[in-house]
């Protein structure tokens, strides 16, 4: 059974770092893409960034570019989603879904979703 | 302003029909593949479309995919209760080399 498997719930201060993970299970993680999805309270998904969890291939939005960094961790299987300096305006659920299709094949869509993590900036 | 356009609610009574549309552009929806997703009160999204119009294993026949030009369409038949929920429409736009997703559609069952 394919498993995506998100850290908890992070409360942090503006200006604080973080770094949430995505564990992998039940497929073989390094032959996928994992994305990056933000919910803002009461609002819609938006897309961040994909990575290829087999190496270093990110692909980010223009509009998280430069906001967020996006890794993997082939040898345990999770992908990460980290801040250098949070504002309040990153508060939202992060969700991390598995890639199937290839997007530079105009073929692109998320089969499997973690469970979220809640990130909640505030002084 | 989301990339993709959906209407922001729909409703209907149970056992009916309705249908949620999605409008991009040709560097979107009409030049790539499009996938709907499911999210109920509360829990993850769920993929309920790709490919335009493919269901994933455990999705009922209820739910339907179409595209034309640069919208897509996701249909639900027999609609039930527990068909409350946000859809989104997602794909990838060329031009922006990244994904995008429509802003959502509330489905309330009457």
């Amino acid at each position: 059974e394919v498993q995506l498997v998100q850290s908890g719930a992070e409360v942090k201060k503006p200006g604080e770092s973080l770094k949430i993970s995505c564990k992998g299970s039940g497929y073989n993680f390094p032959n996928y893409w994992i994305g990056w999805v933000r919910q803002m309270p009461g609002k819609g998904l938006e897309w961040m960034g994909i990575i290829y969890a087999g190496g270093s291939d990110t692909r980010y939005s223009p509009s998280f570019q430069g906001q967020v960094t996006i890794s993997a961790d082939k040898s345990i299987s999770t992908a990460y989603l980290q801040w250098s300096s949070l504002k309040a305006s990153d508060t939202a659920m992060y969700y991390c879904a598995r890639q199937a299709g290839y997007c530079g094949g105009g073929n692109c869509y998320l089969d499997y979703w973690g469970q979220g993590t809640l990130v909640t900036v505030s002084s | 302003q989301s990339v993709l356009t959906q209407p922001p609610s729909v409703s209907a009574a149970p056992g009916q029909k309705v249908t949620i549309s999605c409008s991009g552009s040709s560097s979107n929806i009409e030049n790539n593949y499009v996938s709907w997703y499911q999210q109920l009160p509360g829990t993850a999204p769920k993929l309920l479309i790709y490919e335009n119009n493919k269901r994933p294993s455990g999705i009922p026949d209820r739910f339907s995919g179409s595209k034309s030009g640069t919208s897509v369409t996701l249909g639900i038949t027999g609609l039930q209760t527990g068909d409350e929920a946000d859809y989104y429409c997602g794909t990838w736009d060329s031009s922006l080399s990244a994904g995008v997703f429509g802003g959502g559609t509330k489905l309330t069952v009457l």
